[in-house]
């Protein structure tokens, strides 16, 4: 069966600093991966999404993601992370379906000042 | 709107009350999901709809859950007798097409049941 583990359940970064949150999937055959970010009394919002093709793909608010086939990882990276990026970041993966996302536990980002 | 709403965004229910919680989608869209989110956890898809017809209901966790969408545009999620481990986040989505093919889901809010 398809799962999404995402290790950090929570992570602190400086203001400023780079962010690499983990996301790793077990599926039999190429993923569809999805990175989404949950704020405070918000709906959860698509930042980027993997179906084929470059391994890296880039997203909104300056977020990026690799695609490692061998490593079975969708890493959630920023080089400059800003206070307004506090927010819970979900990993999810598709089948070949539209629906029945899988989806990881999450991982709470926290900025320091 | 232009987003998906959901009412009411916070529910408090005794045990074995029912409740009906209530997405609007963004107009137009074919699919509508419904997922729960327990606290500290991803969302688990509940069920899916294209249009008015209810084509995945496998993440329904009983059969008191019951979920509508009539006229293919509002949809009514729907726990009878609810219980204490009903209590989590429900989310709704909305998204432009149907069948096989990815389009990114649009979601709301939430409603925040709790089961005392």
């Amino acid at each position: 069966a398809q799962s999404v583990t995402q290790p950090d359940i929570h992570i602190t970064v400086s203001e400023g600093a780079s962010l690499e949150l983990r996301c790793n999937y077990s599926y039999g055959a190429t993923p569809y991966l999805f990175w989404y970010v949950q704020s405070p009394g918000q709906g959860l919002q698509l930042l980027l999404k993997y179906f084929s093709g470059d391994t890296l793909v880039q997203g909104i608010k300056g977020f990026e993601a690799e695609f490692k086939r061998s490593q079975s990882s969708f890493n959630l990276r920023k080089p400059s992370v800003h206070w307004s990026d506090a927010a819970e970041y979900f990993c999810a993966v598709g089948k070949d379906s539209n629906y029945q996302l899988i989806w990881g536990a999450g991982t709470k980002l926290i900025i320091k000042p | 709107g232009a987003g998906v709403s959901q009412s009411p965004r916070y529910k408090v229910a005794k045990r074995g009350q029912d409740v009906a919680l209530r997405c609007d989608p963004i107009s137009g869209h074919v699919s509508l999901f419904w997922y729960q989110q327990a606290l500290g956890q991803g969302p688990e898809f509940l069920t899916y709809f294209q249009n008015e017809a209810q084509l995945d209901k496998s993440g329904l966790p009983s059969d008191r859950f019951f979920a509508e969408r009539p006229e293919g545009s509002v949809s009514t999620l729907k726990i009878q007798r609810t219980q204490q481990e009903d209590s989590a986040v429900y989310l709704c989505a909305s998204s432009l097409g149907g069948g096989r093919s990815y389009n990114e889901q649009f979601f709301g809010p939430g409603t925040r049941l709790t089961v005392l």
